[in-house]
Protein backbone atom coordinates (compact mmCIF):
# COMPACT_ATOMS: atom_id res chain seq x y z
CA UNK A 1 0.00 0.00 0.00
CA UNK A 2 0.88 3.67 -0.97
CA UNK A 3 2.19 5.60 2.28
CA UNK A 4 3.22 9.23 2.53
CA UNK A 5 4.86 10.63 5.44
CA UNK A 6 5.44 14.53 6.57
CA UNK A 7 7.76 14.50 9.57
CA UNK A 8 7.38 17.88 10.43
CA UNK A 9 4.15 18.33 12.28
CA UNK A 10 4.82 22.28 12.71
CA UNK A 11 7.28 24.45 11.38
CA UNK A 12 7.91 28.41 11.92
CA UNK A 13 9.65 30.86 9.40
CA UNK A 14 9.55 34.61 9.52
CA UNK A 15 8.48 37.15 6.97
CA UNK A 16 10.96 36.88 3.66
CA UNK A 17 12.49 34.07 4.82
CA UNK A 18 12.67 31.02 3.18
CA UNK A 19 11.47 27.24 4.62
CA UNK A 20 10.94 24.07 3.27
CA UNK A 21 8.15 21.37 4.19
CA UNK A 22 9.73 17.81 4.01
CA UNK A 23 7.96 14.86 2.59
CA UNK A 24 8.56 11.00 1.77
CA UNK A 25 6.51 8.54 -0.11
CA UNK A 26 6.68 4.84 -0.76
CA UNK A 27 5.02 3.45 -3.45
CA UNK A 28 6.00 -0.08 -6.22
CA UNK A 29 4.63 2.38 -9.13
CA UNK A 30 6.89 4.15 -11.67
CA UNK A 31 3.96 6.47 -13.20
CA UNK A 32 2.06 8.68 -10.27
CA UNK A 33 1.80 12.14 -9.36
CA UNK A 34 2.85 14.00 -6.14
CA UNK A 35 1.09 17.36 -4.89
CA UNK A 36 1.26 19.54 -2.36
CA UNK A 37 -1.84 21.34 -0.93
CA UNK A 38 -2.02 24.42 0.66
CA UNK A 39 -5.63 24.16 3.48
CA UNK A 40 -5.94 27.58 5.07
CA UNK A 41 -8.82 28.00 8.24
CA UNK A 42 -11.25 28.12 6.06
CA UNK A 43 -10.36 24.35 5.03
CA UNK A 44 -11.07 24.99 1.30
CA UNK A 45 -8.17 22.59 -0.09
CA UNK A 46 -5.76 24.86 -2.75
CA UNK A 47 -3.37 23.28 -4.79
CA UNK A 48 0.19 24.70 -4.71
CA UNK A 49 2.29 22.55 -6.81
CA UNK A 50 1.93 19.87 -8.77
CA UNK A 51 4.58 17.02 -10.05
CA UNK A 52 4.43 14.15 -12.67
CA UNK A 53 6.86 11.17 -11.75
CA UNK A 54 8.35 10.70 -15.55
CA UNK A 55 9.59 14.67 -15.49
CA UNK A 56 12.64 14.72 -13.73
CA UNK A 57 12.92 18.61 -13.79
CA UNK A 58 11.62 20.07 -10.54
CA UNK A 59 8.26 21.87 -10.36
CA UNK A 60 8.20 25.85 -9.62
CA UNK A 61 5.16 28.41 -9.21
CA UNK A 62 6.14 31.49 -8.79
CA UNK A 63 7.45 31.15 -4.80
CA UNK A 64 7.17 27.47 -4.42
CA UNK A 65 9.55 24.60 -6.11
CA UNK A 66 10.09 21.05 -5.03
CA UNK A 67 12.99 18.88 -4.82
CA UNK A 68 11.63 15.63 -6.36
CA UNK A 69 13.69 12.59 -5.65
CA UNK A 70 12.40 9.78 -7.37
CA UNK A 71 15.05 7.05 -6.13
CA UNK A 72 15.02 8.26 -2.63
CA UNK A 73 10.85 9.16 -3.20
CA UNK A 74 11.71 12.47 -1.15
CA UNK A 75 9.04 15.45 -2.66
CA UNK A 76 10.19 18.52 -0.15
CA UNK A 77 8.24 22.04 -1.08
CA UNK A 78 10.38 25.08 -0.81
CA UNK A 79 8.73 28.57 0.53
CA UNK A 80 10.35 31.55 -1.09
CA UNK A 81 10.04 35.04 0.23
CA UNK A 82 7.87 33.96 2.99
CA UNK A 83 4.22 35.82 3.19
CA UNK A 84 1.73 36.11 6.36
CA UNK A 85 -0.86 34.20 3.54
CA UNK A 86 1.27 31.33 3.70
CA UNK A 87 0.34 30.64 7.12
CA UNK A 88 -1.47 27.17 6.74
CA UNK A 89 -1.45 23.30 6.60
CA UNK A 90 0.20 21.60 4.22
CA UNK A 91 -0.77 18.62 2.92
CA UNK A 92 1.89 16.61 0.41
CA UNK A 93 -0.01 14.22 -1.18
CA UNK A 94 0.70 10.90 -3.94
CA UNK A 95 -2.02 10.02 -6.56
CA UNK A 96 -1.72 7.14 -8.88
CA UNK A 97 -1.78 7.20 -13.01
CA UNK A 98 -4.69 5.59 -13.02
CA UNK A 99 -6.82 8.14 -10.64
CA UNK A 100 -7.73 6.00 -8.29
CA UNK A 101 -6.21 6.43 -5.47
CA UNK A 102 -5.29 9.68 -3.79
CA UNK A 103 -2.95 9.41 -0.56
CA UNK A 104 -2.49 12.25 1.90
CA UNK A 105 0.41 12.62 4.46
CA UNK A 106 -0.54 13.69 8.19
CA UNK A 107 0.35 17.59 7.33
CA UNK A 108 2.65 20.58 8.30
CA UNK A 109 1.46 23.35 10.25
CA UNK A 110 3.02 26.41 8.84
CA UNK A 111 3.14 29.77 11.13
CA UNK A 112 4.44 32.68 9.41
CA UNK A 113 5.70 35.37 11.84
CA UNK A 114 6.60 39.01 10.87
CA UNK B 1 -12.18 27.25 -13.52
CA UNK B 2 -13.88 23.41 -12.61
CA UNK B 3 -16.26 24.05 -9.70
CA UNK B 4 -17.23 21.28 -6.95
CA UNK B 5 -20.19 22.26 -5.27
CA UNK B 6 -20.75 20.10 -1.55
CA UNK B 7 -23.83 20.90 0.32
CA UNK B 8 -24.55 21.58 3.29
CA UNK B 9 -21.77 23.50 4.72
CA UNK B 10 -22.28 22.67 8.00
CA UNK B 11 -24.83 20.35 9.37
CA UNK B 12 -26.33 19.35 13.12
CA UNK B 13 -28.13 16.35 13.93
CA UNK B 14 -29.40 14.49 16.70
CA UNK B 15 -28.12 10.75 17.66
CA UNK B 16 -29.33 8.38 15.59
CA UNK B 17 -30.56 10.48 12.43
CA UNK B 18 -29.04 10.05 8.53
CA UNK B 19 -27.34 12.94 7.00
CA UNK B 20 -27.07 13.07 3.18
CA UNK B 21 -23.90 15.25 1.88
CA UNK B 22 -23.71 16.07 -1.93
CA UNK B 23 -20.93 16.61 -4.07
CA UNK B 24 -21.62 17.86 -7.39
CA UNK B 25 -19.50 19.00 -10.20
CA UNK B 26 -20.87 21.60 -11.65
CA UNK B 27 -18.98 21.90 -15.32
CA UNK B 28 -17.69 18.96 -15.60
CA UNK B 29 -18.04 14.82 -15.52
CA UNK B 30 -16.33 13.31 -12.18
CA UNK B 31 -15.75 9.82 -13.47
CA UNK B 32 -14.08 9.48 -9.97
CA UNK B 33 -15.09 11.04 -6.27
CA UNK B 34 -12.89 10.52 -3.21
CA UNK B 35 -14.61 10.48 0.00
CA UNK B 36 -12.34 12.13 3.16
CA UNK B 37 -13.18 13.04 6.52
CA UNK B 38 -10.74 15.09 8.33
CA UNK B 39 -10.81 15.65 12.15
CA UNK B 40 -9.14 18.81 13.91
CA UNK B 41 -5.61 19.22 12.72
CA UNK B 42 -5.22 15.74 11.46
CA UNK B 43 -5.19 14.75 7.65
CA UNK B 44 -7.67 13.50 4.96
CA UNK B 45 -8.06 10.10 5.93
CA UNK B 46 -9.64 8.53 2.67
CA UNK B 47 -13.15 6.71 3.54
CA UNK B 48 -14.20 5.54 -0.14
CA UNK B 49 -13.57 5.95 -3.88
CA UNK B 50 -16.21 5.96 -5.70
CA UNK B 51 -16.73 5.47 -9.69
CA UNK B 52 -20.18 6.57 -11.88
CA UNK B 53 -22.62 3.66 -11.91
CA UNK B 54 -20.74 0.93 -9.69
CA UNK B 55 -20.26 0.28 -5.79
CA UNK B 56 -17.49 2.33 -3.90
CA UNK B 57 -14.46 0.71 -2.74
CA UNK B 58 -14.32 1.34 0.91
CA UNK B 59 -10.86 1.78 3.09
CA UNK B 60 -10.36 -0.88 5.62
CA UNK B 61 -12.15 0.05 8.76
CA UNK B 62 -14.48 1.67 7.19
CA UNK B 63 -18.24 0.68 7.58
CA UNK B 64 -19.78 0.57 4.37
CA UNK B 65 -23.34 -0.05 5.91
CA UNK B 66 -22.99 3.42 7.98
CA UNK B 67 -21.25 5.58 5.16
CA UNK B 68 -23.39 5.27 2.23
CA UNK B 69 -21.75 6.38 -1.11
CA UNK B 70 -23.58 7.04 -4.32
CA UNK B 71 -22.07 8.21 -7.71
CA UNK B 72 -24.99 7.74 -9.90
CA UNK B 73 -24.77 10.22 -12.26
CA UNK B 74 -21.32 11.98 -13.90
CA UNK B 75 -22.38 15.13 -11.78
CA UNK B 76 -23.18 13.87 -8.82
CA UNK B 77 -22.18 11.70 -5.40
CA UNK B 78 -23.40 11.55 -1.96
CA UNK B 79 -22.77 10.54 1.26
CA UNK B 80 -25.09 9.99 3.31
CA UNK B 81 -24.19 8.98 7.32
CA UNK B 82 -26.95 6.76 8.72
CA UNK B 83 -27.75 6.45 12.30
CA UNK B 84 -24.98 9.02 13.11
CA UNK B 85 -23.40 9.13 16.88
CA UNK B 86 -21.64 11.77 18.51
CA UNK B 87 -17.65 10.24 17.45
CA UNK B 88 -19.45 10.48 13.74
CA UNK B 89 -18.52 14.45 14.22
CA UNK B 90 -16.13 15.33 11.83
CA UNK B 91 -15.53 17.70 8.67
CA UNK B 92 -16.54 15.49 5.36
CA UNK B 93 -14.72 16.89 2.36
CA UNK B 94 -15.15 14.74 -1.46
CA UNK B 95 -12.27 15.69 -4.11
CA UNK B 96 -13.66 14.64 -8.07
CA UNK B 97 -11.68 13.43 -10.66
CA UNK B 98 -12.38 14.89 -14.14
CA UNK B 99 -13.13 12.59 -16.40
CA UNK B 100 -10.18 11.21 -19.10
CA UNK B 101 -7.92 14.07 -17.25
CA UNK B 102 -6.07 13.20 -13.97
CA UNK B 103 -6.95 17.01 -12.33
CA UNK B 104 -8.61 16.93 -9.16
CA UNK B 105 -11.29 19.20 -7.62
CA UNK B 106 -12.34 19.33 -3.95
CA UNK B 107 -15.14 20.37 -2.42
CA UNK B 108 -15.57 23.12 0.28
CA UNK B 109 -16.38 20.61 2.75
CA UNK B 110 -18.93 19.77 5.71
CA UNK B 111 -18.79 20.09 8.79
CA UNK B 112 -20.92 17.60 10.78
CA UNK B 113 -21.77 17.78 14.32
CA UNK B 114 -23.91 15.33 15.96
CA UNK B 115 -25.69 15.95 19.30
Amino acid sequence: AQTVTQSQPEMSVQEAETVTLSCTYDTSESDYYLFWYKQPPSRQMILVIRQEAYKQQNATENRFSVNFQKAAKSFSLKISDSQLGDAAMYFCAWYNQAGTALIFGKGTTLSVSS
Amino acid sequence: GAVVSQHPSRVICKSGTSVKIECRSLDFQATTMFWYRQFPKQSLMLMATSNEGSKATYEQGVEKDKFLINHASLTLSTLTVTSAHPEDSSFYICSARQAGREKLFFGSGTQLSVL
